[in-house]
Parts: structure tokens; C-alpha cells; sequence
């Protein structure tokens, strides 16, 4: 079946430092791919998306880019901030469908 | 907009105990889901629902009720709570399918349910 298998956390880095969370999928046919952002006390928050193989999201700094032929999503950002704090999940959608397939979730603490 | 609304946002209840998550949303989205969070691991679907009087069972819907008897509101209904329903709740929306696209899906910040 469809699944999302996600960087293992906890991740500490230094305020500056470059970040890297891994994320890799297991689907058939063509879905959307997705990085959400949990900050401390709310809700999801869409960080990016891709809909097509090839495509790069980005916001707020943070990109990824749609890699069909290693089935991979990675988040990236150069320069990592104390605000960035928070639980990233990358999610996946199949065509035609609402469900959304979330990995685990990855803990980023940025360290002044 | 307030968005998507939780409520309670922590409750405890003990073995067989039931009660009813309350969720609500003011952006008219047709579309609304309930997902839970168990310690390390992503979220799971429950429930969907894709208009008012119309829901679905999701990845795992055992031991959950729902209702859908308004655009805005879809409580998630738990009776005879068992320790297994430990988790954190999100209820989330959207406007629903798109042709060529994808509509975002909008969370509401979680209730934290304890079984005991």
C-alpha cells in the first residue's frame, strides 16, 4: 500500500547550520508529496507541496524537490532559525483522492 | 476566519467511558476529515466526510462514530473508550477535490485524549 517513510528524529542544530530531513515514498501511479509543519500547541500547517515529478516546493526557505526516479522528498534549508522549532511530516496524496498518507514526523530543535 | 476549531483540547476519561469530540470549521469547506496521532508515528484517517449527511470510514475507524449534519461542524463520537484510543485528535478540512490541482488541508490545533 501507500506509505511515507520519514527521517528518524529527534534533529538538534545550531542556529545558521543546514538542515535535511530525509523523506521517501511507496505509492503507485503518480501522487502529490507534502511537507507539513507542526508548531509547539497547534495544528498542521502546509510548509510545500509538489504535484509532478520534477517539481520543487518551496516557502519560507524551506524546498524540496519531487524525485520519482529515488521516490524522494527531502526538505532542505540553508540557514536554519530558532523559529523554525517544530515537528516536520511529509505527507503524500494519491490523484483523484482527499486521504492524505503522513510519514512520522521529524522533531527539529534550533539551539541559539 | 477562525479556521478550524477544537474542542475539548485535553481530556482524560476512564475504560467505557464514551464522549464526543467537537470540531468546527468557518470556511465553507465541503470537505472534512478526523485524523489521530499516536507517540512516533504520523497521522492515521478515521473518518471523512465530503458533505453535509455524507461520511466515510477511513484507515481506521473501529471504536468511532461520526455525524455530518452541517457544512461546519463534525464531532467525532468515542463510546466505550478503551486505553488503545490514547492519542491526539486532529480534525482538518478542505474544499475537496480539484480537477487539476489540490485543495489544502486546514488542521485544527488537536484534543490530547488520555484512557485510563
Amino acid at each position: 500500500g501507500d506509505s511515507v517513510t520519514q527521517m528518524e528524529g529527534p534533529v538538534t542544530l545550531s542556529e545558521e547550520a543546514f538542515l535535511t530531513i530525509n523523506c521517501t515514498y511507496t505509492a503507485t501511479g503518480y501522487p502529490s508529496l507534502f511537507w507539513y509543519v507542526q508548531y509547539p500547541g497547534e495544528g498542521l500547517q502546509l510548509l510545500l507541496k509538489a504535484t509532478k515529478a520534477d517539481d520543487k516546493g518551496s516557502n519560507k526557505g524551506f524546498e524540496a524537490t519531487y524525485r520519482k526516479e529515488t521516490t524522494s522528498f527531502h526538505l532542505e534549508k540553508g540557514s536554519v532559525q530558532v523559529s523554525d522549532s517544530a515537528v516536520y511530516f511529509c505527507a503524500l496524496s494519491k490523484a483523484g483522492a482527499n486521504n492524505l498518507f503522513f510519514g512520522t514526523g521529524t522533531r527539529l530543535t534550533v539551539i541559539p | 476566519n477562525a479556521g478550524v476549531t477544537q474542542t475539548p483540547k485535553f481530556r482524560i476519561l476512564k475504560i467505557g467511558q464514551s464522549m464526543t469530540l467537537q470540531c468546527a470549521q468557518d470556511m465553507n469547506h465541503n470537505y472534512m476529515y478526523w485524523y489521530r496521532q499516536d507517540p512516533g508515528m504520523g497521522l492515521k484517517l478515521i473518518y471523512y466526510s465530503v458533505g453535509a449527511g455524507i461520511t466515510d470510514k477511513g484507515e481506521v475507524p473501529n471504536g468511532y462514530n461520526v455525524s455530518r449534519s452541517t457544512t461546519e461542524d463534525f464531532p467525532l463520537r468515542l463510546e466505550l473508550a478503551a486505553p488503545s484510543q490514547t492519542s491526539v485528535y486532529f480534525c482538518a478540512s478542505n474544499l475537496g477535490l480539484a480537477g487539476s490541482g489540490w485543495y489544502e488541508q486546514f488542521f485544527g490545533p488537536g484534543t490530547r485524549l488520555t484512557v485510563l
